[in-house]
């Protein structure tokens, strides 16, 4: 079974913390994704990754920056951390499989950090 | 803007009936398809992936897509009080390799 795990499942920060989101997967996909789930919002993607020291801006990157130094973790960081952040935060890792026209993706999400920043 | 769309819902349905949940998308050059679904304050669940035109079954779970009208949908056959969830349409991106994700219909079973 695929596991991706999230280093924690609740956080409670003040504004202006430096705040580390931590995601690791454990079946050597190259692709990683951090999003945000907030409600009527749906899930929005911060940003992605697809390989080691890679990382590709999502639809929502200002205030956080990625951090992929190996290949199963993946951290998302909030530099200066505001009330606006508070959010659930998903971490997701896929793999892929196939060839160009035939690919086949399988895409699985952490458990979830649910951040609260007051 | 590359959109999913779907209905917010609830959608409510007795129990043993079928569920219909339905997606369109913008993009004309998506090739993935995928349903997950989301119970109350857990993560999004992988339940069907779907690549080609038709249908795809699995078990109580059938995906349809037609890509001409850019349209996939989800049916649940004899539902049950624990499909009650909310159903999320996530669709590739294309050349980017990413998904977009519908903001999800909720289902509600009523026993």
């Amino acid at each position: 079974d695929v596991k991706v795990t999230q280093s924690s499942r609740y956080l409670v920060k003040r504004t202006g913390e430096k705040v580390f989101l931590e995601c690791v997967q454990d079946m050597d996909h190259e692709n990683m994704f951090w999003y945000r789930q907030d409600p009527g919002l749906g899930l929005r993607l911060i940003y992605f990754s697809y390989d080691v020291k890679m990382k590709e801006k999502g639809d929502i990157p200002e205030g956080y920056s990625v951090s992929r130094e190996k290949k199963e973790r993946f951290s998302l960081i909030l530099e200066s951390a505001s009330t606006n952040q508070t959010s659930m935060y998903l971490c997701a890792s896929r793999t892929d499989s196939g060839s160009s026209g035939n690919l086949r993706e399988t895409q699985y999400f952490g458990p979830g950090t649910r951040l609260l920043v007051l | 803007q590359k959109e999913v769309e779907q209905n917010s819902g609830p959608l409510s349905v007795p129990e043993g009936a079928i569920a219909s949940l339905n997606c369109t998308y913008s993009d004309r050059v998506s090739q993935s398809f995928f349903w997950y679904r989301q119970y109350s304050g857990k993560s999004p669940e992988l339940i069907m992936s779907i690549y080609s035109n038709g249908d795809k079954e699995d078990g109580r779970f059938t995906a349809q897509l037609n890509k001409a009208s850019q349209y996939v949908s989800l049916l649940i056959r004899d539902s049950q009080p624990s499909d009650s969830a909310t159903y999320l349409c996530a669709v590739n991106r294309g050349s980017q390799g990413n998904l977009i994700f519908g903001k999800g219909t909720k289902l509600s079973v009523k026993p």
